[in-house]
């Protein structure tokens, strides 16, 4: 699988924007970006995902760079729910190439 | 749909014990897979398996046991528990497709003494 890259912590101000960044400079022509949180003591959830295009949903936004190589996920306005690790993926094909791998993620705290 | 259902919630068990955490899902997905997941630690693959009777290891397999006798079910089995396997595991699943997202399970915490 291809690999991604994200910093370990950031922090925002509720009711602010947020944009996580996560570095894939390896992705291939075919790889989909996906996007996951844990909130605290649950199991991750899905948030987005996007191949070429930017993306929205009811939860975030999810801006490819053109190139392909990175990517950012937005939150328009933190909450103190947002509060989770997020984790950036690159799921890849199928069959054999099915190890799912995910990183450390990014830590986000949402200061009140 | 329950999506992915893992029991039990906690367990605690003495070193060298045996013991097996369930899986199961209803959504007909082919791929499942097992993470654990240590403090401060992103989570890490341990087994997968991407339909009935085909299993793989994956980053941390050493110590755990897989099968996949049906599409519905996936246990995990520790033979002798160890102090090292202390953590936090999830279940998830996906269809198996490209692009498909990954459904998780609520997860298992599990103390080895």
């Amino acid at each position: 699988d291809a690999k991604t890259t994200q910093p370990n912590s950031m922090e925002s101000n509720e009711e602010e924007p947020v944009h996580l960044p996560c570095n894939h400079s390896t992705i291939s022509g075919t790889d989909y970006i996906h996007w996951y949180r844990q909130l605290p003591s649950q199991g991750p959830e899905y948030v987005i995902h996007g191949l070429t295009s930017n993306v929205n949903n009811r939860m975030a936004s999810l801006a490819i760079a053109e190139d392909r190589k990175s990517s950012t996920l937005i939150l328009h306005r933190a909450t103190l729910r947002d509060a989770a690790v997020y984790y950036c993926i690159l799921p890849g094909l199928t069959g054999a190439n099915s190890k799912l791998t995910f990183g450390k993620g990014i830590t986000l705290s949402v200061r009140p | 749909n329950a999506g992915v259902t893992q029991t039990p919630k906690f367990q605690v068990l003495k070193t060298g014990q045996s013991m097996t955490l369930q899986c199961a899902q209803d959504m007909n997905h082919e791929y499942m897979s097992w993470y654990r997941q240590d403090p401060g630690m992103g989570l890490r693959l341990i087994h997968y398996s991407v339909g009935a009777g085909i299993t793989d290891q994956g980053e941390v397999p050493n110590g755990y046991n897989v099968s996949r006798s049906t599409t519905e079910d996936f246990p995990l089995r520790l033979l002798s528990a160890a102090p090292s396997q202390t953590s936090v595991y999830f279940c998830a699943s996906r269809r198996d497709i490209q692009n498909e997202k990954l459904f998780f399970g609520s997860g298992t915490q599990l103390s080895v003494l």
